[in-house]
């Protein structure tokens, strides 16, 4: 079964707009990590965020922040006011069993955003 | 300059060659990985080593051999290298503790097997 859903193979955004990258995810597990990684044209992958499931509030870092939809289980990326060095493939990831160790990170297929000016 | 390496950063090989990729980390992190990315699919696991003697398969690890060196170093071997192991390879750390900690990646190796 798919762990880590991506439904949006690919968005467009205005500059300076805010955009929201879907992800949806599958667990049991009452403990378990949500991160997304932003993949370039270049390819290299960076880290943008991290939400902890037992995290009472939305992550956020700069103009990224993760709206965490528990019951939902979603965690969408919301990139604000967008620039070009925004477009890029985005990847959601979840990790499991964060309180026994857990280490084996789960990537979704990705989103690829393009910025137009 | 950069905590985590890879070389090369781009091969071509033929079918059948046996091909070596490397990955060096100044992170001092225990835990190493390495993933393919193909289109469509996202990243996936191939092997993961939390020390020199802790060796483990990831999801996709047919085909593939790795060797952990040091802690510092972990390689990733295609010993008969095939057209559908064209991917980019990816070389990862994370810190060995509980928690939310992010993984650490490489540039990536872009292979092509011809």
């Amino acid at each position: 079964a798919q762990k880590i859903t991506q439904t949006q193979p690919g968005m467009f955004v205005q500059e300076k707009e805010a955009v929201t990258l879907d992800c949806t995810y599958d667990t049991s597990d009452p403990s378990y990590g949500l991160f997304w990684y932003k993949q370039p044209s270049s390819g290299e992958m960076i880290f943008l965020i991290y939400q902890g499931s037992y995290d009472q509030q939305n992550a956020t870092e700069g103009r990224y922040s993760l709206n965490f939809q528990k019951a939902r289980k979603s965690a969408n990326l919301v990139i604000s006011a967008s620039q070009l060095g925004d477009s890029a493939m985005y990847f959601c990831a979840m990790r499991e069993g964060l309180n026994t160790g857990g280490f084996k990170t789960i990537f979704g297929a990705g989103t690829r955003l393009f910025v137009k000016a | 300059d950069a905590d985590v390496t890879q070389t090369p950063r781009n091969r071509i090989t033929k079918t059948g060659k046996r091909i070596m990729l490397e990955c060096s980390q100044t992170k001092g992190h225990d835990r190493m990985y390495w993933y393919r990315q193909d289109p469509g699919l996202g990243l996936r696991l191939i092997y993961y080593s939390f020390d020199v003697k802790d060796i483990n398969k990831g999801e996709i690890s047919d085909g593939y051999s790795v060797s952990r060196q040091a802690q510092a170093k972990f390689s990733l071997s295609l010993e008969s290298a095939i057209p559908n192991q064209t991917a980019l390879y990816f070389c990862a750390t994370s810190e060995l503790r509980t928690g939310g900690n992010e993984q650490f990646f490489g540039p990536g190796t872009r292979l092509t097997v011809l």
